[in-house]
């Protein structure tokens, strides 16, 4: 069974940094893209990144480039986000998703950014 | 980037009754290796979103088979040939075709 567990949300104040980790099981982890998706409260659904499992090849919404980075530990099973210069727009639920067509997503990290 | 337009935004539907949501995107979803790359997921209140459909038409694993999606090009729909009570959620189409990854607003459906 395929399961993704998100971890490291939490309060930050704008322009501070935070990581998120996702620790994945059930598939093997080395073999997949996998991708952050992120919903701000009340509003929809917004692709963040994805990270090619067989280049390394990565990929960042307009929104998050630049200050964003999505990394991966295979020797782990664990996805990363690092969020550098947070804004108050990057508040959202965080979603680590297996696949760059969202296969799977886990159940959500909380970023609350804040003064 | 590709925008990905769904309608209604706002479903009422009757238990037992069909529902339909179209969504419709702003350039063709076709790759170049000949695969349209349409997704459609449900997310229920408070969880997160699960995938339904696949590639246009194909339905995950354990998506009961009253979930169906079709259409080419730029033009699709999702159907439920009746509307069962866990069906209440927020539906969102999105294109995995080109870079970024887009969504649709979604629809929210609720029953009558």
């Amino acid at each position: 069974e395929v399961q993704l567990v998100e971890s490291g949300g939490g309060l930050v104040q704008p322009g501070g940094s935070l990581r998120l980790s996702c620790a994945a099981s059930g598939f093997i982890f080395s073999s997949f893209d996998m991708s952050w998706v992120r919903q701000a409260p009340g509003k929809g659904l917004e692709w963040v990144s994805t990270l090619i499992g067989s280049s390394g090849d990565t990929y960042y919404a307009d929104s998050v480039k630049g200050r964003f980075t999505i990394s991966r530990d295979n020797s782990k099973n664990t996805l990363y986000l690092q969020m550098t210069s947070l804004r108050a727009e990057d508040a959202a639920v965080y979603y680590c998703s297996k696949g760059s067509a969202i296969d799977y997503s886990g159940q959500g990290t909380l970023v609350t950014v804040s003064s | 980037d590709v925008v990905m337009t769904q309608s209604p935004l706002s479903l009422p539907v009757t238990l037992g009754q069909p529902a339909s949501i179209s969504c419709r995107s702003s350039q063709s979803l076709v790759h170049s290796g000949g695969t349209t790359y349409l997704n459609w997921f449900l997310q229920r209140p408070g969880q997160s979103p699960r995938r339904l459909i696949y590639m246009v038409s194909h339905r995950d694993s354990g998506v009961p088979d009253r979930f169906s999606g079709s259409g080419s090009g730029t033009d699709f729909t999702l159907k439920i040939s009746r509307v069962e009570t866990e069906d209440v959620g927020v539906y969102y189409c999105m294109q995995a075709t080109h870079w970024p990854r887009t969504f649709g607003q979604g629809t929210k459906v609720e029953i009558k």
